[in-house]
């Protein structure tokens, strides 16, 4: 079946600090990856479509600037927090979607970050 | 308000009994998934419904989507303990080739021995 893996699981950083969090479809071939974040107990939020070779499309009321999404190939997404703070905290996970075919997203195993 | 609303928002049941999950939408979906989650992990797929009145099962758990497109079910019969975590319904409002999935908040199961 579709691997996505997601790379790291787990990281904490100080504030002020910046962590990239790396999203790749390790068996097929995927021109959009999504990324979400997970609140304690509550459901996935969108943050954005990340399209390879072209600007990521944000939600409403997420920061392009906080959030740098670059999807530099068909297998790898990068979602980098910038000057991360306590309340960037949370579990960050991306998905893929196979260029072929009328699939599913396949979802990563997610990243928990904290910032201290 | 929710576009997706799932229930119950969690369930407590006995080793072998069946149960229900639901997941309703306000408006008409090009899809709805079934995905499960462990906490603190990542989604696992389950299942992939587009046609009103669909119905696909895997193993013990069955899932439907009305005729109207607006509401699925998602049954599991004889649950086990290796039934228990999170259950998320994601649907496809959009029907476009670039689709996003917006999610329901989610079903916490649990599964007594």
């Amino acid at each position: 079946g579709a691997v996505v893996s997601q790379h790291p699981s787990w990281v904490i950083c100080k504030s002020g600090t910046s962590v990239k969090i790396e999203c790749r479809s390790l068996d097929f071939q995927a021109t959009t990856m999504f990324w979400y974040r997970q609140f304690p107990k509550q459901s996935l939020m969108l943050m954005a479509t990340s399209n390879e070779g072209s600007k990521a499309t944000y939600e409403q009321g997420v920061e392009k600037d906080k959030f740098l999404i670059n999807h530099a190939s068909l297998t790898l997404s990068t979602l980098t927090v910038t000057s991360a703070h306590p309340e960037d905290s949370s579990f960050y996970i991306c998905s893929a979607r196979s260029i072929n075919g009328n699939s599913p997203l396949h979802f990563g195993n997610g990243t928990r970050l904290t910032v201290t | 308000s929710q576009e997706l609303e799932q229930s119950p928002q969690s369930l407590i049941v006995q080793e072998g009994k069946n149960l229900t999950i639901n997941c309703t939408s306000s408006k008409t979906l090009y899809g709805l998934y079934w995905y499960k989650q462990k906490y603190g992990e990542g989604l696992i797929f389950l299942m992939m419904l587009q046609k009103g009145g669909e119905e696909k099962s895997h193993e013990k758990i069955t899932a439907k989507l009305d005729e109207k497109k607006q509401q699925s079910s998602l049954h599991i019969t004889a649950s086990q303990p290796s039934h228990a975590g999170i259950y998320l319904c994601g649907a496809d409002f959009g029907g476009g080739s670039n689709y996003k999935l917006t999610f329901g908040k989610g079903t916490l199961l649990t599964v007594n021995p």
